[in-house]
């Protein structure tokens, strides 16, 4: 298994286009987040699926973010109309549920790093 | 609310002796405690985790130790590496209303330097 691959690495766009986000989790893994980092700060949750359902959305996650994950594969994350306050890594993690109570460690992939003009 | 805190933006050691890492935490409901390193260009890579029933727990020259009454906990690494050198971000879930720990709050991390 290569890990969770996120693709592009790096976008460049002009204020006011959408851009997209694919992730790819590990196939195993039925659980999907979307995280979001800015310089100095740590990764802030933005939404999670557990297959194909989105059961939560940080309040982070204006109405120009909206995420999917048909069949419960891979996810996309679009931005419409991106800001410049949108520039930032985006981060896709994986994880399973484990059948006994764990730690729900997450594998996060190399991420997305979008730069708005 | 910063929920989970590091207080600590950054860290420098020698290599071989002892870098400590160390963490705060609000929200007492609480009861996993994980620990990840991110070198630049990477996502974060898990390193050790701890349950809020534990005080300790080690892997290799990772330990992390847990005071639940300070709500504080630390990360040592024995002995440091110059390959140690990352962000090391401290981060804790709690279980939801169904039983299972799923989202993870995470600190603003600390930049560790190991100089050989």
């Amino acid at each position: 298994d290569t890990g969770v691959s996120q693709d592009p690495r790096h976008k460049i766009t002009k204020r006011g286009q959408n851009v997209t986000f694919r992730c790819d989790p590990i196939s195993e893994h039925n659980r999907l987040y979307w995280y979001r980092q800015t310089l100095g700060q740590g990764p802030e949750f933005l939404t999670y699926f557990q297959n194909e359902a989105q059961l939560e959305k940080s309040r982070l996650l204006s109405d120009r973010f909206s995420a999917e994950r048909p069949k419960g594969s891979f996810s996309t994350l679009e931005i419409q109309r991106t800001e410049q306050g949108d520039s930032a890594m985006y981060l896709c993690a994986s994880s399973v549920l484990a059948e006994h109570s764990g730690a729900n460690v997450l594998t996060f992939g190399a991420g997305s790093r979008l730069t708005v003009l | 609310d910063q929920q989970v805190k590091q207080n600590s933006p950054s860290l420098s050691v020698q290599e071989g002796r002892i870098s400590i890492l160390n963490c705060d935490y609000t929200n007492s409901m609480f009861d996993y405690f994980l620990w990840y390193k991110k070198y630049p260009a990477e996502g974060p890579t898990f390193l050790i985790s701890i349950s809020s029933i534990k005080d300790k727990n080690e892997d290799g020259r990772f330990t992390v130790f847990l005071n639940k009454s300070a709500k504080h906990l630390s990360l040592h690494i024995v002995p440091s590496q110059p390959g140690d050198s990352a962000v090391y971000f401290c981060a804790a879930s709690r279980q939801n209303s169904g039983g299972s720990n799923y989202k993870l709050t995470f600190g603003k991390g600390t930049l560790l330097t190991v100089n050989p």
